[in-house]
C-alpha cells in the first residue's frame, strides 16, 4: 500500500478562504518535506520539517512524528497558490517516499 | 539556493532506443536522486547516490541505469527505452542525512 497518502486529492478554494492539506504515514518518518508544483511543472520548496511547526508568510506547516502525520494550512489563499501540493516522508535513510499530490485551485 | 539543472529538457525517442539523461548540481551536495513522476503515482525514486561511484537502488528500478561520475554529475541511463518510460523526470539534490531536497526543472521523455 501507500506510505504516504495525501488527502483531500483535489480542493477548489475561494479566493480569500483558508484549507488544510494533510499527510498520512505508514512509515516512521523522521522529516518531511512539503512542495508546491506550479502549472509549469516545476517543484517549489515550501517546508523542510523535523517534529515541529513552520510558518511562512501564509502558509503554516506541522508534523507530528509519534502519530505519523503532517500538515499544511494555507491561509487567505491567492490565485497564485494553484496547483500541485506533494508532501514527502524520509524514514531515516534518504529515501524520500512522496503522497499522490492536492490539486488545488483558487477561484476569483 | 541549491542550483539543479537537468538536460535535455525535452527528449523524444522509439521504442529500443538509447537515452541518456544528465544532472549537475553546482552546490557541492552528497547525494543526487532521480525520480520519475507519473500521473496518479506522485513521485516515485529510480537510484540514488551519496556520492561519485556511489549508486543506490530507489523503488523503481527496473529498465534504468545510473551514474555518478563526479560529486556534481548525476547520468540516468535508458539502454531499451520502452513505452513504459515515458514520464517527466527530476532530479534533485540534498547535503546528506536530514537535509532538504531540491529538485531541477525536470525532462520529459516520450518514447514512442
Amino acid at each position: 500500500g501507500d506510505k504516504v497518502k495525501q488527502s483531500p486529492s483535489a480542493l477548489s478554494l475561494q479566493e480569500g478562504t483558508n484549507s488544510a492539506l494533510r499527510c498520512n504515514f505508514s512509515i516512521a518518518a523522521t522529516t518531511v518535506q512539503w512542495f508546491l508544483q506550479n502549472p509549469r511543472g516545476s517543484l517549489i520548496n515550501l517546508f523542510y520539517l523535523v517534529p515541529g511547526t513552520k510558518e511562512n508568510g501564509r502558509l503554516k506547516s506541522a508534523f507530528d512524528s509519534k502519530e505519523s502525520y503532517s500538515t499544511l494550512h494555507i491561509r487567505d489563499a491567492q490565485l497564485e497558490d494553484s496547483g500541485t501540493y506533494f508532501c514527502a516522508a524520509d524514514p531515516g535513510y534518504q529515501n524520500f517516499y512522496f503522497g499522490k499530490g492536492t490539486s488545488l485551485t483558487v477561484i476569483p | 539556493e541549491a542550483a539543479v539543472t537537468q538536460s535535455p529538457r525535452n527528449k523524444v525517442t522509439v521504442t529500443g532506443g538509447n537515452v541518456t539523461l544528465s544532472c549537475r548540481q553546482t552546490n557541492s551536495h552528497n547525494y543526487m536522486y532521480w525520480y520519475r513522476q507519473d500521473t496518479g503515482h506522485g513521485l516515485r525514486l529510480i537510484h540514488y547516490s551519496y556520492g561519485a561511484g556511489n549508486l543506490q537502488i530507489g523503488d523503481v528500478p527496473d529498465g534504468y541505469k545510473a551514474t555518478r561520475t563526479t560529486q556534481e554529475d548525476f547520468f540516468l541511463l535508458l539502454e531499451l527505452a520502452s513505452p513504459s518510460q515515458t514520464s517527466l523526470y527530476f532530479c534533485a539534490s540534498s547535503d546528506g542525512s536530514y537535509a532538504e531536497q531540491f529538485f531541477g526543472p525536470g525532462t520529459r521523455l516520450t518514447v514512442l
